[in-house]
């Protein structure tokens, strides 16, 4: 079964200093892996995708994601965060080689950043 | 853009009552999805559709069915409303190929008393 898990629930940062969201995933296949941001009273932005390739996945807003593989983790960053980043996170995944399967939500990672 | 249109922010309506939530997407999508999002929960799939006329069960079907008449429109029906169906429902859609993005609406709140 598929399934991923966000470990913490919130996330603390000070602007101007880096950020990471964490993500871990279990597909039996090979993954394919999302990045959403909610902002308040909003549907799920699409933030960045891994799909094959380079590990290193650069997305929208300035957020890159590492792919590692043999830890089966796919962790947002941010080099330095801004006010505006504070929203509700949540990592997808799909198994690529499961035809007609959903996106499997984490429940989320509440960031703040305190100016 | 992609554009997913629900037909209401928020709603509040009675125990008992059938409730009808619309959803339409303006990019020709193949694939719709209704999830409900509650507090602590992340994001639980509902209902998805991969074609007209076509669905498919997700996590949590019970006590909901959908109707996909039109490619654009994927609607979630709660058949007899009760409060633990309190909650903010969005709906997605998406291009056929597994690699691309589901694109999300704002939501609905939906209140039940």
């Amino acid at each position: 079964a598929q399934s991923v898990a966000q470990p913490e629930d919130q996330v603390n940062v000070a602007e101007g200093n880096p950020l990471t969201v964490k993500c871990t995933y279990s597909v039996s296949g090979n993954p394919y892996l999302f990045w959403y941001v909610q902002y308040p009273n909003r549907g799920l932005q699409f933030l960045l995708k891994y799909i094959t390739g380079d590990n290193l996945v650069k997305g929208s807003y300035g957020f890159e994601a590492e792919f590692n593989k043999s830890q089966t983790s796919f962790h947002l960053k941010k080099p330095s965060a801004l006010v505006s980043d504070s929203a509700l996170y949540f990592c997808a995944v799909r198994d690529m080689n499961q035809a007609g399967t959903a996106l499997i939500f984490g429940k989320g990672t509440t960031l703040s950043v305190s100016s | 853009d992609v554009k997913v249109t629900q037909s209401s922010r928020y709603l509040v309506k009675r125990t008992g009552e059938k409730v009808f939530l619309e959803c339409v997407q303006d990019m020709d999508h193949e694939n719709m999805f209704w999830y409900r999002q509650d507090p602590g929960l992340g994001l639980r799939l509902i209902y998805f559709s991969y074609d007209v006329k076509m669905k498919e069960k997700g996590d949590i079907p019970e006590g909901y069915s959908v109707s996909r008449e039109k490619k654009e429109r994927f609607s979630l029906i709660l058949e007899s409303a009760s409060t633990n169906q309190t909650s903010m429902y969005l709906c997605a859609s998406r291009l056929g190929q597994l690699n691309q993005p589901q694109h999300f609406g704002d939501g609905t709140r939906l209140s039940i008393l």
